[in-house]
């Protein structure tokens, strides 16, 4: 299977833990995207890489949020010290340098399920 | 405030007819408009986009239209097929904006009854 995979698919944490979930882009898509959607809404805008370098960052993306892609290909999302708030299904995506066409098509994993009791 | 609105929470459309998802929008710099079809347990699944220069694009069943005096986007699918029942986002992209900020509106659960 050649597309965004995440894991884990669920996690179920206490508040106060410190939570980590992985993303693999599909192969040589260079820019990487995570979101956060939660119940009845669209998803979020959380972060955004081009190869290893973090060129965006949201507001809703709070100091406790932290995510790296350190060789440019697969990313991690940190959560320090969850809060209930942080409930959500997050979600990665990826896309191609476009080229000759330029196309902003994302294409998503399916997700890892946060759940803090 | 909601730049990307989906009005309409849920759709009922039988099969072999038309399904018309409707979608609005308030930022005039928007560019790029994309909609996703999301089943349950999945990640958004990309289906089909128009740019701004453009007032229709189509895509064997699925067809886009943009009117951009009216600030507004629709996605038809004919025939509607059982298959088809989701949840359908539109998301925009903006004009000198970030390769990576999307803005989605709230989705709309399409239903296609057999």
């Amino acid at each position: 299977d050649t597309g965004v995979s995440q894991n884990p698919r669920h996690k179920i944490t206490k508040r106060g833990q410190n939570v980590t979930f992985r993303c693999d882009p599909i192969s040589e898509h260079n820019r990487l995207y995570w979101y956060r959607q939660t119940l009845g809404q669209g998803p979020e805008f959380l972060t955004y890489f081009q190869n290893e370098a973090q060129l965006e960052k949201s507001r809703l993306l709070s100091d406790r949020f932290s995510a790296e892609r350190p060789k440019g290909s697969f990313s991690t999302l940190e959560i320090q010290r969850t809060e209930q708030g942080d409930s959500a299904m997050y979600l990665c995506a990826s896309s191609p340098r476009g080229l000759a066409q330029v196309s902003y098509e994302q294409y998503f994993g399916p997700g890892t399920r946060l759940t803090v009791t | 405030d909601q730049q990307v609105k989906q009005n309409s929470p849920s759709l009922s459309v039988q099969e072999g007819r038309i399904s018309i998802l409707n979608c609005d929008y308030t930022n005039s710099m928007f560019d790029y408009f994309l909609w996703y079809k999301k089943y349950p347990a999945e990640g958004p699944t990309f289906l089909i986009s128009i740019s701004s220069i453009k007032d229709k694009n189509e895509d064997g069943r699925f067809t886009v239209f943009l009117n951009k005096s009216a600030k507004h986007l629709s996605l038809h699918i004919v025939p509607s097929q059982p298959g088809d029942s989701a949840v359908y986002f539109c998301a925009a992209r903006r004009y000198g904006g970030s390769q990576g900020n999307l803005i989605f509106g709230k989705g709309t659960k399409l239903s296609v009854k057999p």
